[in-house]
């Protein structure tokens, strides 16, 4: 099955630095989200963006529909330990009937106090 | 709010046995989704359920899964007989209306591991 790509696929920075990734594909969305997933837990919707070029803000991330609308980037502000976690891109078809969401691959992030 | 209750959390069987794995979506969502998870991956939809009829289950390997969502509520997915490569986290989720606002509330998943 199709999965969006992600980079970086893992990260370990220190307490209070800013972290970038970002998802591409090969298809065009109408649909950007980003989930979060803990350990154990299942993944947890942190921003939602449903037109291209959309910046939108949800405390300390900040995620964009990039204007071709096959890419989109998530960045967190000064990192926090609670930060750790798999994050998850998520596209969902233009045109699909379903709505169906196509994940990404995932980028790990390791957050040291 | 109750959450997506998914049970049971773990399960260990050998391959060639039987597997199920129930799901009850929140109050009131209309859809229901089953995902599989496979370590180091993103979920990989399985079967997508509006009320109690399926909308897409393109990429369910038919020929071992099945799910069903008889009342339009609860749901429960089937694995028989189970491969190796069927080792996965299996994940329920819900969503209002048709899902489309891509907003799916996830329950804690049930983890496979098939010997």
């Amino acid at each position: 099955g199709q999965q969006l790509n992600q980079s970086p696929q893992s990260m370990f920075i220190q307490e209070g630095e800013d972290v970038s990734m970002n998802c591409t594909s090969s298809s065009i969305f109408n649909t950007w989200l980003w989930y979060k997933q803990d350990p154990g837990e299942g993944p947890v919707l942190l921003i939602a963006l449903y037109k291209a070029g959309e910046l939108t803000s949800n405390g300390r991330l900040t995620a964009q529909f990039g204007i071709t609308r096959k890419d989109s980037f998530l960045n967190i502000s000064a990192s926090i330990p609670s930060d750790v976690g798999i994050y998850f891109c998520a596209g969902q078809l233009a045109g699909g009937a379903t709505n169906k969401l196509i994940f990404g691959t995932g980028t790990l992030l390791a957050v040291q106090p | 709010e109750a959450g997506v209750a998914q049970s049971p959390r773990y399960k260990i069987i050998e391959k060639r046995q039987s597997v199920a794995f129930w799901c009850n979506p929140i109050s009131g969502h209309a859809t229901l989704y089953w995902y599989q998870q496979i370590l180091g991956q993103g979920p990989k939809l399985l079967i997508q359920f509006q009320n109690n009829g399926v909308v897409d289950d393109s990429q369910l390997p038919k020929d071992r899964f099945s799910a069903e969502r008889l009342k339009g509520v609860d749901s429960t997915l089937k694995i028989q007989p189970a491969k190796l490569e069927d080792s996965a986290v299996y994940l329920c989720a819900s969503s209002w209306g048709q899902g489309g606002t891509g907003e799916l509330f996830f329950g804690e998943g049930s983890r496979l591991t098939v010997l």
